[in-house]
């Protein structure tokens, strides 16, 4: 079965440029989305399409996708933004989850 | 506003079932994909399967294949997901989602994601 992979955990200053991983095979040939999930919350997209943001989400989340890695990119990070990220992909008749990243912001 | 708004906390024996409800409003229910995940305590999110309102096609993950069913009852805009033969490793939170599309070609499901989510329903199994 399909396997997406992400780090544990990352660790940014406020202010500065936090970027999760997440890398699966060929995953560049797929469409990613990424959720955010804050404690006792129910998760939120922040990206799909492996670039697109909702409406809602603040212009400071982007994302990328080649190659077998897709990136999540939060610009001038807030102590807000301190969740876990999951992304998820498409493949062979079942959506996968990546098994997340604990975002902390200090 | 959509909202999809789920049944309360259920705690349930070993091998006994359980039946999670996920109301939906605020678009046209039978326009869109519901799914369904599950977050055990302290771990990730897992897929569990989906249902297409519309036509009451369902398409399962493999590994609960034979324990699980998902439903729809248009008459209410109500989702519906059942597990059997619990056990203590399914103890989680449920969620249901709205997929954000409905034609079930590859082309079209590998850019779909899910925009819209369940406040999400505790179930614990335990003797």
């Amino acid at each position: 079965s399909y396997e997406l992979t992400q780090p544990p955990s990352v660790s940014v200053s406020p202010g500065q440029t936090a970027s999760i991983t997440c890398s699966g095979d060929k995953l560049g040939h797929k469409y990613a989305s990424w959720y955010q999930q804050k404690p006792g919350q129910s998760p939120v997209v922040v990206i799909y399409q492996n670039n697109k943001r909702p409406s809602g989400i603040p212009e400071r989340f982007s994302g990328s996708n080649s190659g077998n890695t897709a990136t999540l990119t939060i610009s001038g990070t807030q102590a807000i933004d301190e969740a876990d990220y999951y992304c998820q992909a498409w493949d062979t008749s079942s959506w996968v989850f990546g098994g997340g990243t604990e975002l902390t912001v200090l | 506003q959509v909202q999809l708004v789920q049944s309360g906390a259920e705690v349930k024996k070993p091998g006994a079932s359980v039946k999670v409800s996920c109301k939906a409003s605020g678009y046209t229910f039978t326009n869109f994909i519901i799914t369904w995940v599950r977050q055990a305590p302290g771990q990730g999110l897992e897929w569990m399967g989906w249902i297409r309102p519309s036509s009451d096609s369902t398409n399962y993950v493999q590994r609960l294949q034979g324990r699980v069913t998902m439903a729809a009852d248009t008459s209410t805009s109500t989702a519906y997901m059942e597990l059997r033969s619990l056990r203590s490793d399914d103890t989680a939170v449920y969620y249901c989602a709205r997929v954000s599309g409905r034609i079930l070609t590859d082309y079209y499901i590998r850019q779909y994601y899910f925009d819209y989510w369940g406040q999400g329903t505790l179930v614990t199994v335990s003797s």
